[in-house]
């Protein structure tokens, strides 16, 4: 298993720009999150989706926006960037329900910054 | 929402001492609290979690306690070695068990 995969690692951006990272995952996990970690500061949740076709909102979900098509994919979309969007973004997924450990895998990463 | 605060930011110890991070959490229905360590240029890891109904839980060199009345967990490292250097983090769960609320992170360095 490749786990939770993310590309790009980096990335530079222009305000105003827009760009989606990709995140995808083969342990069939049904849920998957979207995270922003700032120097400094913990895991802040963007959006998350606790299966195909439902997404709902984290703590930040402002100026992004996700998809869920797939088991595997779970797209974050940046529509117009700005600089407080510099941040390191992870995605992460998870099984839940029954006896599943609540165990979050974790991504690489995807360093973004908007200049 | 659920508010986790850790301290903390940073700690330094010697190799073979012991390092104590703790957190506090601010909502009584949150139900499972996991400690991560991330490495420099990568993802988290889960190191060792706790549930709700338990008040210790021990896994080699690193424990973790829970006390509820109080709303505070901490991490317990023990016999500290250079590759434990790293950040770790510590989380909540929310009411519903779907969403995780973390801590802002302590920067961990075993002096050899």
């Amino acid at each position: 298993n490749a786990g939770v995969t993310q590309t790009p690692k980096f990335r530079i951006l222009k305000i105003g720009q827009s760009m989606t990272l990709q995140c995808t995952q083969d342990m069939n996990h049904n849920y998957m999150y979207w995270y922003r970690q700032d120097p400094g500061m913990g895991l802040k949740l963007i959006y998350y989706s606790v299966g195909a076709g439902i997404t709902d909102k984290g703590e930040v979900p402002n100026g992004y926006n996700v998809s869920r098509s797939t088991t595997e994919d779970f797209p974050l979309r940046l529509e117009l960037a700005a600089p407080s969007q510099t941040s390191v973004y992870f995605c992460a997924s998870i099984t839940r329900g029954g006896l599943a450990r609540n165990e979050q895998f974790f991504g690489p990463g995807t360093r973004l910054t908007v200049l | 929402g659920e508010n986790v605060e850790q301290h903390p930011s940073t700690l330094s110890v010697q190799e073979g001492d012991s390092a104590v991070i703790k957190c506090t959490y601010s909502d009584s229905a949150s139900n499972y609290f996991p400690w991560y360590k991330q490495e420099l240029g990568k993802g988290p890891q889960l190191i060792i979690d706790i549930r709700s109904n338990v008040g210790e839980k021990k896994d080699q060199r690193i424990a973790v306690t829970l006390n509820k009345t109080a709303k505070h967990f901490s991490l317990h490292i023990t016999e500290t070695q250079p590759e434990d250097s790293a950040v770790y983090f510590c989380a909540a769960d929310n009411r519903a068990g779907n969403q995780f609320y973390f801590g802002t992170g302590t920067s961990l360095t075993v002096i050899p």
